[in-house]
C-alpha cells in the first residue's frame, strides 16, 4: 500500500517560471492538504481540497498560487512566476474522511523547490 | 507572537536519557494535539495524538496536555540514536478536516 506520493522530489526553477507540484493521496483517501515549510520553520497550512472542490484555501497566497484536485489524477499545486521567496519544501498530506482528518494525516516526503 | 511556540534547539542528549520536548500555545480553542517526528529530507510522521487535557503513553513516548496552562509536552524515555530527528507539535480546533497549526520544531540529537 503506497503512501502519499509526491513528485518531483526536487524542482529547480528560474525566477519567473512556473512550478507544478503533484500529489497522489493514499489509496482510499479523498482529502488532500498542502503545507509549506520554510527553512528552520514549521509547516504552514496552505490549502485543503476534496475531489473537485477547494474546501479551505485560507493559507494560500492571494496571487500566483493555485491548487486543484481533479476527479481523476493527482492533486496539483501550481506556482506561477516563481520568486526566490517561494523556495521551500512543499508537503502534501491526505486523510480518508472528514472525521479522521486531524489525526489521520499521512504526509508525503515533500517536493523541495529551489528558485534560482 | 506566534500561535504555537516551540524551542528550536538543537537539544543534545546522551543515549538512554529522558527527553522532554515542549510547546506553548495561545489559542484556547485548540482541542486536538499531536506530535510529529520528521527525519531530515522526509515528511512528518505522526507519533502521538491526544484530545483535550491528560496523558497518553505509547511505548517509550508519553504525551501530556495541560489546557489550563496552554502547554503540551512529549517525553521520550530511554532515548536512542534513532530518535534523532526534528519533533513538531501540532494542534487543531476540531477534528473536521481543519488545518493543523504547527510549532517550528525542536531538533533532537541523541549521541551514542
Amino acid at each position: 500500500n503506497a503512501g502519499v506520493m509526491q513528485n518531483p522530489r526536487h524542482l529547480v526553477r528560474r525566477r519567473g517560471q512556473e512550478a507544478r507540484l503533484r500529489c497522489s493521496p493514499m489509496k482510499g483517501h479523498s482529502h488532500v492538504y498542502w503545507y509549506r515549510q520554510l527553512p528552520e520553520e514549521g509547516l504552514k497550512f496552505m490549502v485543503y481540497l476534496q475531489k473537485e472542490n477547494i474546501i479551505d484555501e485560507s493559507g494560500m497566497p492571494k496571487e500566483r498560487f493555485s491548487a486543484e484536485f481533479p476527479k481523476e489524477g493527482p492533486s496539483i499545486l501550481r506556482i506561477q512566476q516563481v520568486v526566490r521567496g517561494d523556495s521551500a519544501a512543499y508537503f502534501c498530506a491526505s486523510s480518508p474522511r472528514i472525521g479522521d482528518s486531524s489525526y489521520g494525516y499521512t504526509f508525503g516526503s515533500g517536493t523541495r523547490l529551489t528558485v534560482v | 507572537q506566534k500561535e504555537v511556540e516551540q524551542d528550536p534547539g538543537p537539544l543534545s542528549v546522551p543515549e538512554g536519557a529522558i527527553v522532554s520536548l515542549n510547546c506553548t500555545y495561545s489559542n484556547s480553542a485548540f482541542q486536538y494535539f499531536m506530535w510529529y517526528r520528521q527525519y531530515s529530507r522526509k515528511g512528518p510522521e505522526l507519533l502521538m495524538y491526544t484530545y483535550s487535557s491528560g496523558n497518553k503513553e505509547d511505548g517509550r513516548f508519553t504525551a501530556q496536555v495541560d489546557k489550563s496552562s496552554k502547554y503540551i509536552s512529549l517525553f521520550i524515555r530511554d532515548s536512542q540514536p534513532s530518535d534523532s530527528a526534528t519533533y513538531l507539535c501540532a494542534m487543531s480546533e476540531n477534528n473536521a478536516g481543519n488545518m493543523l497549526t504547527f510549532g517550528g520544531g525542536t531538533r533532537l540529537m541523541v549521541k551514542p
